[in-house]
Protein backbone atom coordinates (compact mmCIF):
# COMPACT_ATOMS: atom_id res chain seq x y z
CA UNK A 1 0.00 0.00 0.00
CA UNK A 2 1.65 2.80 -0.99
CA UNK A 3 2.16 6.12 1.44
CA UNK A 4 3.05 9.70 0.35
CA UNK A 5 5.18 11.41 3.11
CA UNK A 6 5.10 15.40 2.81
CA UNK A 7 7.72 17.90 3.72
CA UNK A 8 7.18 20.06 6.69
CA UNK A 9 5.03 23.40 6.53
CA UNK A 10 6.95 26.31 5.44
CA UNK A 11 6.76 29.89 5.80
CA UNK A 12 7.92 32.43 3.02
CA UNK A 13 8.43 35.79 2.19
CA UNK A 14 6.15 37.64 -0.88
CA UNK A 15 8.40 37.11 -3.95
CA UNK A 16 10.14 34.27 -2.94
CA UNK A 17 9.90 30.21 -3.89
CA UNK A 18 9.02 27.90 -2.10
CA UNK A 19 9.57 23.67 -2.96
CA UNK A 20 7.49 21.01 -0.88
CA UNK A 21 8.57 17.45 -1.56
CA UNK A 22 6.40 14.29 -1.66
CA UNK A 23 7.95 11.14 -0.93
CA UNK A 24 6.34 7.56 -1.81
CA UNK A 25 6.79 4.61 0.06
CA UNK A 26 5.56 0.93 -0.22
CA UNK A 27 4.67 1.03 -4.27
CA UNK A 28 5.92 1.56 -7.91
CA UNK A 29 6.71 5.03 -8.30
CA UNK A 30 6.68 4.97 -11.89
CA UNK A 31 3.44 2.88 -12.53
CA UNK A 32 1.31 5.88 -11.79
CA UNK A 33 1.01 10.14 -11.73
CA UNK A 34 1.11 12.57 -9.03
CA UNK A 35 -0.64 15.49 -8.96
CA UNK A 36 -0.50 18.94 -6.72
CA UNK A 37 -3.86 19.84 -5.60
CA UNK A 38 -4.16 22.89 -3.14
CA UNK A 39 -6.61 24.21 -0.75
CA UNK A 40 -6.76 28.15 0.80
CA UNK A 41 -7.95 28.71 4.14
CA UNK A 42 -11.48 27.88 4.50
CA UNK A 43 -11.63 26.99 0.09
CA UNK A 44 -12.14 24.73 -2.28
CA UNK A 45 -9.72 22.41 -4.21
CA UNK A 46 -7.47 23.46 -6.76
CA UNK A 47 -5.55 21.33 -9.14
CA UNK A 48 -2.13 22.89 -9.96
CA UNK A 49 -0.19 20.41 -12.19
CA UNK A 50 0.94 16.88 -12.59
CA UNK A 51 3.93 14.37 -13.54
CA UNK A 52 3.75 11.32 -14.70
CA UNK A 53 7.54 10.17 -13.35
CA UNK A 54 7.67 7.13 -16.33
CA UNK A 55 8.51 9.72 -18.60
CA UNK A 56 8.91 13.32 -17.22
CA UNK A 57 5.91 14.49 -18.88
CA UNK A 58 3.91 17.59 -16.77
CA UNK A 59 0.86 19.14 -17.24
CA UNK A 60 0.20 22.51 -15.59
CA UNK A 61 -3.10 24.09 -14.93
CA UNK A 62 -3.60 27.35 -16.91
CA UNK A 63 -2.96 29.64 -13.85
CA UNK A 64 -0.05 28.31 -12.68
CA UNK A 65 1.80 27.88 -16.38
CA UNK A 66 4.99 30.38 -15.53
CA UNK A 67 5.47 29.95 -12.00
CA UNK A 68 4.98 26.11 -10.67
CA UNK A 69 7.43 23.39 -11.27
CA UNK A 70 6.95 19.63 -10.80
CA UNK A 71 9.31 17.39 -11.55
CA UNK A 72 10.27 13.72 -9.83
CA UNK A 73 12.86 11.73 -8.68
CA UNK A 74 12.35 8.23 -9.60
CA UNK A 75 15.62 6.93 -7.93
CA UNK A 76 14.65 8.38 -4.68
CA UNK A 77 10.62 7.66 -5.33
CA UNK A 78 10.06 11.62 -4.87
CA UNK A 79 7.73 14.31 -6.47
CA UNK A 80 8.65 18.03 -6.09
CA UNK A 81 6.35 21.40 -6.60
CA UNK A 82 7.76 24.45 -6.51
CA UNK A 83 6.47 27.41 -6.96
CA UNK A 84 7.86 31.02 -7.52
CA UNK A 85 6.57 35.21 -7.20
CA UNK A 86 4.92 33.54 -3.75
CA UNK A 87 2.26 35.83 -3.05
CA UNK A 88 0.06 36.46 -0.26
CA UNK A 89 -3.14 34.61 -1.42
CA UNK A 90 -0.65 31.48 -2.48
CA UNK A 91 -0.93 30.80 1.47
CA UNK A 92 -2.60 27.20 1.63
CA UNK A 93 -2.34 23.52 1.89
CA UNK A 94 -0.36 21.72 -0.86
CA UNK A 95 -1.31 18.14 -0.89
CA UNK A 96 0.42 15.78 -3.51
CA UNK A 97 -1.83 12.89 -4.82
CA UNK A 98 -1.22 9.69 -6.88
CA UNK A 99 -3.53 9.09 -9.98
CA UNK A 100 -3.81 6.40 -12.53
CA UNK A 101 -0.42 6.52 -15.16
CA UNK A 102 -1.43 8.63 -18.03
CA UNK A 103 -4.47 10.27 -16.50
CA UNK A 104 -5.42 12.66 -13.50
CA UNK A 105 -8.67 10.66 -12.77
CA UNK A 106 -8.73 8.41 -9.64
CA UNK A 107 -6.62 10.47 -7.15
CA UNK A 108 -6.75 7.56 -4.61
CA UNK A 109 -3.35 8.21 -2.37
CA UNK A 110 -3.11 11.65 -0.84
CA UNK A 111 -0.38 12.66 1.58
CA UNK A 112 -1.27 14.64 4.84
CA UNK A 113 -0.62 18.05 3.02
CA UNK A 114 1.85 20.50 3.94
CA UNK A 115 1.58 24.24 4.97
CA UNK A 116 2.65 27.09 3.31
CA UNK A 117 2.12 30.90 4.79
CA UNK A 118 3.24 33.79 2.57
CA UNK A 119 3.79 36.75 4.90
CA UNK A 120 5.89 39.50 5.17
CA UNK B 1 -10.93 25.64 -18.61
CA UNK B 2 -13.87 23.67 -17.67
CA UNK B 3 -16.13 25.12 -15.30
CA UNK B 4 -17.77 22.40 -12.75
CA UNK B 5 -21.27 23.75 -11.39
CA UNK B 6 -22.36 21.73 -8.31
CA UNK B 7 -25.35 22.35 -6.44
CA UNK B 8 -26.50 22.53 -3.44
CA UNK B 9 -23.92 23.92 -2.18
CA UNK B 10 -24.66 22.79 1.76
CA UNK B 11 -27.41 19.61 1.98
CA UNK B 12 -28.60 19.03 5.77
CA UNK B 13 -29.34 15.52 5.84
CA UNK B 14 -30.95 13.06 8.49
CA UNK B 15 -29.35 9.83 9.55
CA UNK B 16 -31.25 7.33 7.18
CA UNK B 17 -32.36 9.36 4.69
CA UNK B 18 -30.99 9.39 1.27
CA UNK B 19 -29.20 12.77 -0.74
CA UNK B 20 -28.20 13.73 -3.83
CA UNK B 21 -25.51 16.12 -5.22
CA UNK B 22 -25.80 17.37 -8.70
CA UNK B 23 -22.48 18.63 -10.64
CA UNK B 24 -22.77 20.16 -14.26
CA UNK B 25 -19.54 20.77 -16.82
CA UNK B 26 -19.26 23.53 -18.90
CA UNK B 27 -17.82 21.21 -21.81
CA UNK B 28 -18.47 17.38 -22.38
CA UNK B 29 -16.65 15.08 -20.14
CA UNK B 30 -17.53 12.37 -22.57
CA UNK B 31 -13.65 10.84 -23.70
CA UNK B 32 -13.49 9.00 -26.88
CA UNK B 33 -12.62 6.16 -25.21
CA UNK B 34 -16.04 5.68 -24.02
CA UNK B 35 -15.29 7.11 -19.96
CA UNK B 36 -16.56 9.81 -18.91
CA UNK B 37 -13.62 11.56 -16.75
CA UNK B 38 -15.79 12.76 -13.93
CA UNK B 39 -14.54 11.99 -9.85
CA UNK B 40 -15.97 12.72 -6.91
CA UNK B 41 -14.12 13.27 -3.74
CA UNK B 42 -14.57 14.12 0.10
CA UNK B 43 -12.76 15.91 2.55
CA UNK B 44 -14.02 14.74 6.07
CA UNK B 45 -13.16 17.60 9.00
CA UNK B 46 -9.73 17.85 9.51
CA UNK B 47 -8.51 15.49 7.20
CA UNK B 48 -7.13 15.14 3.06
CA UNK B 49 -9.85 14.41 0.42
CA UNK B 50 -10.23 10.81 -0.38
CA UNK B 51 -11.47 8.99 -3.52
CA UNK B 52 -15.25 8.08 -3.61
CA UNK B 53 -16.22 7.43 -7.24
CA UNK B 54 -13.90 7.64 -10.32
CA UNK B 55 -15.07 7.62 -14.06
CA UNK B 56 -18.52 8.25 -13.23
CA UNK B 57 -19.29 5.82 -11.56
CA UNK B 58 -16.72 3.25 -10.56
CA UNK B 59 -16.59 3.49 -6.56
CA UNK B 60 -13.06 3.29 -5.33
CA UNK B 61 -11.99 0.24 -2.74
CA UNK B 62 -13.40 0.43 0.40
CA UNK B 63 -16.43 2.74 -0.38
CA UNK B 64 -19.82 1.49 0.78
CA UNK B 65 -21.99 0.85 -1.64
CA UNK B 66 -24.43 3.16 -0.43
CA UNK B 67 -22.77 5.68 -2.82
CA UNK B 68 -23.56 5.65 -6.30
CA UNK B 69 -21.97 7.87 -9.25
CA UNK B 70 -24.63 8.11 -12.24
CA UNK B 71 -24.27 10.44 -15.68
CA UNK B 72 -22.55 11.43 -18.76
CA UNK B 73 -21.59 14.28 -20.99
CA UNK B 74 -22.09 17.49 -18.54
CA UNK B 75 -24.69 16.03 -15.97
CA UNK B 76 -23.43 13.70 -12.91
CA UNK B 77 -24.93 13.38 -9.73
CA UNK B 78 -23.55 11.53 -6.55
CA UNK B 79 -26.21 9.58 -4.53
CA UNK B 80 -25.95 8.52 -1.03
CA UNK B 81 -29.13 5.62 -0.69
CA UNK B 82 -29.16 6.39 3.70
CA UNK B 83 -26.81 8.87 4.84
CA UNK B 84 -24.87 7.83 7.74
CA UNK B 85 -22.89 10.29 10.63
CA UNK B 86 -19.40 9.03 9.27
CA UNK B 87 -20.51 10.50 5.73
CA UNK B 88 -20.39 14.37 7.24
CA UNK B 89 -18.00 16.42 4.72
CA UNK B 90 -17.76 18.36 1.89
CA UNK B 91 -18.31 16.43 -1.41
CA UNK B 92 -16.35 17.85 -4.77
CA UNK B 93 -16.87 16.62 -7.91
CA UNK B 94 -13.90 17.48 -10.77
CA UNK B 95 -13.41 16.76 -14.30
CA UNK B 96 -10.18 14.99 -14.90
CA UNK B 97 -9.25 16.10 -18.43
CA UNK B 98 -7.58 19.27 -17.61
CA UNK B 99 -8.52 18.87 -13.76
CA UNK B 100 -10.72 21.57 -12.39
CA UNK B 101 -12.97 20.96 -9.40
CA UNK B 102 -16.57 21.77 -8.28
CA UNK B 103 -17.19 24.30 -5.57
CA UNK B 104 -17.66 21.94 -3.07
CA UNK B 105 -20.97 20.56 -1.22
CA UNK B 106 -21.09 20.35 2.56
CA UNK B 107 -23.29 17.52 4.09
CA UNK B 108 -24.04 17.54 7.54
CA UNK B 109 -26.13 15.84 9.77
CA UNK B 110 -29.90 17.66 10.91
Amino acid sequence: QMHLVQSGPELKQPGSSVKVSCKASGGSFTSYAFSWVRQAPGQGLEWMGGIIPLFGTTQYAQKFQGRVTINADTSTGTAYMELSSLRHDDTAVYYCCRTRSSTWSAMDVWGKGTTVSVSS
Amino acid sequence: EIVMTQSPLSLPVSPGEPASISCRSSQSLLHSNGYNYLDWYVQKPGQSPQLLISLASTRASGVPDRFRGSGSGTDFTLEISRVEAEDVGVYYCMQALQPTFGQGTKVEIK
